[in-house]
C-alpha cells in the first residue's frame, strides 16, 4: 500500500527556531508538492517539484522558507526563523506527473505550532 | 488567479440521505478531482475525472465532469456516519502544469 509519509506529525517550537519537515513521496512518483492548510486560507500551494527540479515556489515566503529535494525519496521544507503566523498544517503530496495524470496523493501532514 | 467556488460550505443531513455538492469555475479545467479529508489527516483522492461529460462512480460516490468544463458535481448516496468530513474539489488547467486549484471545501455533518 504505497503512501506519502511525512515527519514529524506534530511540531511545537518557539519563535525564531528553525523547523525542518520531511516528506517521502510514493516510489515512482516524479512530482512533489508542498501545501499549507489553515482555517482562514484553506489549502495553499507553497512549492512544486518535477524530477527533483523546483518548478514553482511563488507561493512560498522566500525570506524564511526553503524547499529542496536532495534525492528522489526525500523532500524537505525548512522555515528559518519560524514565526507564530507559520502555525498551520503542512502537507506534502506526490504524483506521477502530466505524462500519466494529474492525480496528487497527500501525506498525513505535519501540524506546526510556533509559540 | 483561478478560483473554484464550492457549495454548499456545510451540510447537515441525517444518515441514509443522499448528498449533492458542486464546484464551479469562471475558467475551463482539463481535470477535476474530488478529495475527502478526515480530521487530523491529509486529503484522500476519491474520484478523478478527465473528460467533459464523464460520469464516474466509486461505491456510493458519483462525480461528473460538467459539459462546459467549468463545473463538477459529487453525489453521495445513502450516507453513513463515516462519510463525515470535508470534501474538496480540485481542478487542473493549462498544458505542462501539474498544479491544482482547490475549492474551499464542503463540510458534511451527519445528524444522529
Amino acid at each position: 500500500d504505497a503512501r506519502v509519509t511525512q515527519t514529524p506529525r506534530h511540531k511545537v517550537t518557539e519563535m525564531g527556531q528553525e523547523v525542518t519537515m520531511r516528506c517521502q513521496p510514493i516510489l515512482g512518483h516524479n512530482t512533489v508538492f508542498w501545501y499549507r492548510q489553515t482555517m482562514m486560507q484553506g489549502l495553499e500551494l507553497l512549492a512544486y517539484f518535477r524530477n527533483r527540479a523546483p518548478l514553482d515556489d511563488s507561493g512560498m515566503p522566500k525570506d524564511r522558507f526553503s524547499a529542496e529535494m536532495p534525492d528522489a525519496t526525500l523532500a524537505t521544507l525548512k522555515i528559518q526563523p519560524s514565526e507564530p503566523r507559520d502555525s498551520a498544517v503542512y502537507f506534502c503530496a506526490s504524483g506521477r506527473g502530466q505524462a500519466v495524470n494529474y492525480e496528487q496523493y497527500f501525506g498525513p501532514g505535519t501540524r506546526l505550532t510556533v509559540t | 488567479g483561478q478560483q473554484l467556488n464550492q457549495s454548499p460550505q456545510s451540510m447537515f443531513i441525517q444518515e441514509g440521505e443522499d448528498v449533492s455538492m458542486n464546484c464551479t469555475s469562471s475558467s475551463i479545467f482539463n481535470t477535476w478531482l474530488w478529495y475527502k479529508q478526515d480530521p487530523g489527516e491529509g486529503p484522500v483522492l476519491l474520484i478523478a475525472l478527465y473528460k467533459a461529460g464523464e460520469l464516474t462512480s466509486n461505491g456510493r460516490l458519483t462525480a461528473q465532469f460538467g459539459i462546459t468544463r467549468k463545473d463538477s458535481f459529487l453525489n453521495i448516496s445513502a450516507s453513513i456516519p463515516s462519510d463525515v468530513g470535508i470534501y474538496f474539489c480540485a481542478g487542473q488547467s493549462g498544458f505542462g502544469n501539474e498544479k491544482l486549484t482547490f475549492g474551499t471545501g464542503t463540510r458534511l455533518t451527519i445528524i444522529p
